[in-house]
């Protein structure tokens, strides 16, 4: 079965500092995998999308990774700051699968406290 | 270029009632998804629709229905609202083809007491 399944589930951590989170998923073969933002009661927001063959991506303060062969995707950020305080969600899409067979992670909470 | 814009913001309904929400697709995309994400959890696929036909659906009861119309737009239909059916309704737009292009609506949140 394609799962994606993300940690921590929630995560809190000072203004200013890194933090790195994880994916794991089972999807194979997949076409790409993308992080995205969502902040309470609102959509997500894409961070990064990878393709298989890729194994970094920035936007910014974010940098997402991709190990294929693990089968494993992190998130790092860096400097946080209170904006970054969000759910971040990650999503794979199966090889062929089409938009109507994303597979969503549960998602990381992240609190950035000052 | 606008986004994807949906309506209302919120909503509550009684249980047993019905109730539509609104997605106004991103210009350029001709295919639309919804999505339902309870609290806390990863959103769940409910359907899509391409060309004004659904194409493809989740594991959701025919209760949950949908139209595409020819603008693009779509809204999605909920009867008889069951206390679960609270939840933050998103949707997607994207151009069939174009596999970078997904963006997603702010949600519609629906409250059913």
């Amino acid at each position: 079965k394609n799962q994606v399944e993300q940690s921590p589930q929630s995560l809190i951590i000072l203004e200013g500092k890194n933090c790195t989170l994880q994916c794991n998923y089972t999807v194979s073969p997949f076409s790409n995998l993308r992080w995205y933002k969502q902040d309470t009661g609102r959509g997500p927001v894409s961070l990064t999308i990878m393709t298989f063959s890729e194994n970094t991506k920035s936007n910014g303060r974010y940098t997402a990774t991709l190990d294929a062969d693990t089968k494993q995707s992190s998130l790092h950020i860096t400097a946080s700051q209170l904006s970054d305080s969000a759910s971040y969600i990650c999503v794979v899409i199966p090889f062929g699968g089409g938009y109507n067979k994303l597979i969503f992670g549960a998602g990381t909470r992240l609190a950035v406290h000052p | 270029e606008t986004g994807v814009t949906q309506s209302p913001t919120h909503l509550i309904k009684t249980r047993g009632q019905q109730v539509t929400l609104r997605c106004s697709s991103q210009s350029g995309h001709n295919t639309v998804s919804w999505y339902q994400q309870a609290l806390g959890q990863g959103p769940q696929f409910i359907f899509q629709y391409y060309r004004e036909e659904e194409n493809g659906r989740g594991n959701f009861p025919p209760r949950f229905s949908g139209l595409q119309f020819p603008n693009y737009s779509s809204e999605l239909n909920v009867n008889a609202l069951e206390l679960d059916d609270s939840a933050l309704y998103l949707c997607a737009s994207s151009l069939t083809g174009n596999n970078y292009g997904y963006t997603f609506g702010s949600g519609t949140r629906l409250t059913v007491v």
